[in-house]
């Protein structure tokens, strides 16, 4: 069965420092992965997704994010933060043949410091 | 363009009751998925739909919960009766069906569920 794990449920970075979060995945074929965004109050926006096509995603709002099949990981950048990133992110997988499921990591909490 | 629209945004109602919460996906979209989100476990898949038939209802917590799409632009989830261990944000997403597992899914902005 799929599955991501997110490492570090909250993460504190200064304002216009680099942002890095953590995903690794578990699945017997590279799969496609997706990092969303949640804001209070509101639902899951899609950040960026990986789909075979490159290695290195570009998405909204500045962030990116590499797929590293030795690593088995999806890692989630952005060189400088902003106020506005502080939210909750999270990556998920889905399989690429089967069912049509997305499997949510437990999610990281981004906290920009001024 | 309209996105997944669910009502009501917020729901305060005491045990024992019956809460239906609504869903009306994006036009097109052939997917519709349902979500429960908690601090204790996270977000949770409760039931996906694919043309209005559910295909997996293995994450409806116990009988107490139903879901039904009757037609391609709306999808209730009911509990009845209703307990306070169901206090949680209940989502609502879909997505199309041309191009795979590979398609985002999207999500509406949720309904917070209090049972007193």
């Amino acid at each position: 069965a799929q599955s991501v794990t997110q490492l570090g449920s909250h993460v504190s970075v200064s304002e216009g420092a680099l942002v890095l979060l953590r995903c690794n995945y578990s699945s017997s074929v590279p799969p496609y992965l997706f990092w969303y965004v949640q804001y209070p109050n509101q639902g899951l926006q899609l950040l960026l997704k990986y789909t075979s096509a490159a290695t290195l995603v570009k998405g909204i709002n500045g962030f990116e994010a590499e797929f590293k099949k030795s690593e088995t990981s999806f890692h989630l950048t952005k060189p400088s933060a902003h106020m506005s990133d502080a939210a909750e992110y999270f990556c998920a997988v889905s399989e690429v043949f089967g069912n049509e499921k997305l499997t949510f990591g437990t999610g990281t909490r981004l906290t920009i410091i001024p | 363009d309209a996105g997944v629209i669910q009502s009501p945004r917020h729901e305060v109602t005491e045990m024992g009751q019956e809460v239906t919460l609504r869903c009306k996906p994006i036009s097109g979209h052939d997917y519709l998925f349902w979500y429960r989100q908690t601090m204790m476990r996270g977000l949770e898949l409760l039931i996906y739909f694919n043309n209005n038939v559910p295909i997996d209802d293995s994450g409806m917590p116990e009988d107490r919960f139903s879901a039904k799409m009757p037609n391609a632009s709306f999808s209730t989830l009911k509990i009845q009766p209703s307990e306070p261990r169901d206090s949680a944000v209940y989502f609502c997403a879909s997505r199309p069906g041309t191009g795979g597992s590979n398609q985002p899914q999207h999500f509406g902005d949720g309904t917070r569920l209090s049972i007193l």
